[in-house]
């Protein structure tokens, strides 16, 4: 089944304690991307990627790290969480072949740091 | 600056009544829109997207470029589509997605 796998679901972790949050997608997508979800402020991105080796800046980066070794995997890194980091993530993909083409999202990952 | 706008954090519609979810866009160019859907412990996932004018699960979205909305309809709605609707843009890169705030839509029995 074409999907995109996010891991873990949930994750409660201190302020301070690096975590990661992978993200792996079985449909040979070029394009990838993190989005975290605040009540009020919808999806905002964080990062993304266009291919292996290539990424850049979404709107809210500060605080976030990512890489792309490998196309089927984008994980999102948190080296010093804070609270502010509490949110809903998602990782999306999607195709580069036309740019109307639709995302595909992961299940998401509740994250809250204390 | 390129923005969406959902005015409208929750709507509230009894079923059988048309509903219309709002969205406004800032953008200088030809914008291209989507409406994405996310039902109850499922995954974010796209309902339709302008350039196909397509209907999808009864509900449609007209572009108007003079008022510059994308509003989401459906004539008669129904307990399923309670769900969050956002409104997305692609603007000036082919990559980017821009995200309205999203509309919680619960639908009365």
């Amino acid at each position: 089944e074409a999907q995109v796998t996010q891991n873990p679901r949930y994750l409660i972790t201190v302020t301070g304690k690096k975590l990661t949050v992978t993200c792996s997608q079985n449909m040979n997508h070029e394009y990838m991307s993190w989005y975290r979800q605040d009540p009020g402020l919808g999806l905002r991105q964080i990062y993304y990627s266009m291919n292996v080796e290539v990424t850049d800046k979404g709107d809210v980066p500060e605080g976030y790290k990512v890489s792309r070794k490998e196309k089927r995997n984008f994980p999102l890194i948190l080296e010093s969480p804070s609270p502010n980091q509490t949110s809903l993530y998602f990782c999306a993909s999607r195709g580069q072949t036309a740019p109307n083409e639709k995302l595909f999202f992961g299940s998401g990952t509740q994250l809250s740091v204390l | 600056a390129q923005r969406v706008t959902q005015p409208e954090k929750l709507l509230s519609v009894f079923k059988g009544a048309p509903v219309e979810l709002k969205c406004n866009y800032s953008y200088s160019g030809s914008p291209e829109l989507f409406w994405y859907v996310q039902y109850s412990r499922q995954r974010l996932q796209l309902l339709l997207r302008h350039i196909s004018r397509e209907s999808i699960k009864g509900f449609t979205a007209d572009l108007n470029k003079g008022e510059t909305s994308f509003h989401l309809k459906k004539p008669f709605a129904q307990e399923e589509d309670s769900a969050m609707y956002y409104c997305a843009l692609r603007g000036d890169s082919n990559y980017q997605l821009i995200w309205g705030a999203g509309t919680k839509l619960i639908i009365k029995p």
